[in-house]
């Protein structure tokens, strides 16, 4: 089975300063995985995914994420925050590998603050 | 291209009366999802749908809730009768799982339900 844990429900940081959202993942299978965004009362936007290409993937508005599979990591960063970054990100793993077609496995969210 | 169009995008209700949500997908995709939003179960998967076809319905919470999907282009999410608890925010997904998917989901804006 497959699994998603974002380590933090909620982060807050400073305009300017690096942002860092924590994902870890349980698999059987080479997974694929994902970051998406949610801003306020807006569906949910890709990011960025990892398709077991590069380890280290660039995303949208400046997001990146390393897949560390010693780590089973999946971590977001992004250099310098920006206001428009406030929402939810979600970590999401993709289990479509076993036979499920395109089934997504969603953790809690984390909640990213930018503060002025 | 226009992206996943969901009607109503809000809908007040009272406990007991039937409630239809829409869904039209991308064109040329053919998987379609109905996930629910609530801020105590996260994004949950409802049912997901491939050429038309139910494949997973093990999410769907009990028997009055049920989904079509009647031609490739739309479907619908219908709760009868409703009740307070299914009160949250509907998103319909779609993507394409051809030889060349990579998991990406489409979200439409959703639907947001209140039962009172």
């Amino acid at each position: 089975a497959q699994s998603v844990t974002q380590l933090d429900s909620h982060v807050s940081v400073s305009e300017g300063t690096p942002v860092l959202l924590r994902c870890n993942y349980s698999s059987s299978y080479s997974p694929s995985l994902f970051w998406y965004v949610q801003h306020p009362n807006k569906g949910l936007q890709l990011l960025l995914k990892y398709t077991s290409a590069a380890t280290l993937v660039k995303g949208i508005n400046g997001f990146e994420a390393e897949f560390k599979k010693s780590e089973t990591s999946f971590h977001l960063t992004k250099p310098s925050a920006h206001m428009s970054d406030a929402a939810e990100y979600f970590c999401v793993v993709s289990d479509f590998h076993s036979g499920n077609t395109g089934k997504l496995i969603f953790g809690q969210g984390t909640t990213l603050q930018v503060k002025p | 291209d226009a992206g996943v169009i969901q009607s109503p995008r809000h809908e007040v209700t009272e406990m007991g009366q039937e409630v239809t949500l829409r869904c039209k997908p991308i064109s040329g995709h053919n998987s379609l999802f109905w996930y629910r939003q609530t801020m105590m179960r996260g994004l949950e998967l409802l049912i997901y749908f491939n050429n038309n076809v139910p494949i997973d319905d093990s999410g769907m919470p009990e028997d009055r809730f049920s989904a079509k999907m009647p031609n490739a282009s739309f479907s619908t999410l219908k709760i009868q009768p409703s009740e307070p608890r299914d009160s949250a925010v509907y998103f319909c997904a779609s993507s394409w799982t051809g030889t060349s998917h990579t998991g990406e989901l489409f979200f439409g804006e959703g639907s947001r339900l209140t039962v009172l």
